[in-house]
């Protein structure tokens, strides 16, 4: 099982909305990510979950809250987002922080 | 800190043609990996092909490889054959081969490819 897998695949959401992306990974990978993406723009580093350890992008404002009940799963919790939030969430899994990442199909987030 | 510069941002193709796809980092890590992902509308990104600074060898896979010059910092993809499948948005990226901050992946801006049939 090489996949990385995410749900939902279209979230639409009010603002005082709470709402979560999940995604998991049955690779035995030892890291995942979480990316938000843009049209036209590249991925932009949200969170790594690696080694049991996690790493957050100080630019990422607190109404994006990550979660990581176990290895293969990687939840990211939505609280009173913004509509700049509304975009492409990439998850992302690696074997270990030299790996390449494999990416998860994403969660089209829409924020009115 | 390390960058990665894409210098086209769209790219046109006819079919059964070869292109090249260009790519430029800076970085003063010896130790460091490249990749080329492919976007396409779907927007799934997938891994294309890899390469580890270290191998001297280009990396190929199928109708793609790469062009890695090392001293130059530069790593161009090359797609033989294009078919029409092959149309999507490119990223090519950089990762550390240090630890630290979950050796984030750098990516570049991206170059569209367009396939003409």
């Amino acid at each position: 099982d090489t996949e990385v897998t995410q749900t939902p695949k279209h979230l639409v959401m009010g603002m005082t909305n709470k709402k979560s992306l999940k995604c998991e990974q049955h690779m035995g990978h030892r890291a995942m990510y979480w990316y938000k993406q843009k049209a036209k723009k590249p991925p932009e580093l949200m969170f790594v979950y690696s080694y049991e350890k996690l790493s957050i992008n100080e630019s990422v404002p607190s109404r994006f809250s990550p979660e990581c009940p176990n290895s293969s799963l990687l939840n990211l919790h939505l609280h009173a987002l913004q509509p700049e939030d509304s975009a492409l969430y990439l998850c992302a899994s690696s074997q270990d922080v030299r790996s390449p990442l494999f990416f998860g199909p994403g969660t089209r987030l829409t924020v009115l | 800190a390390q960058t990665v510069t894409q210098s086209q941002p769209e790219m046109s193709v006819q079919e059964a043609e070869t292109v090249t796809l260009s790519c430029t980092y800076d970085t003063s890590e010896s130790d460091y990996y490249l990749f080329w992902y492919k976007q396409p509308p779907s927007r799934q990104m997938i891994l294309v092909i890899r390469q580890e600074a270290y191998k001297q060898q280009n990396a190929t896979e199928n109708r793609f490889s790469v062009n890695f010059q090392k001293a130059a910092k530069s790593f161009s993809l090359k797609i033989s054959d294009s078919q029409l499948g092959d149309a999507a948005m490119y990223f090519c990226a950089y990762r550390s081969g240090a630890e630290g901050y979950g050796n984030k992946l750098v990516f570049g801006a991206g170059t569209i490819l367009r396939v003409k049939s």
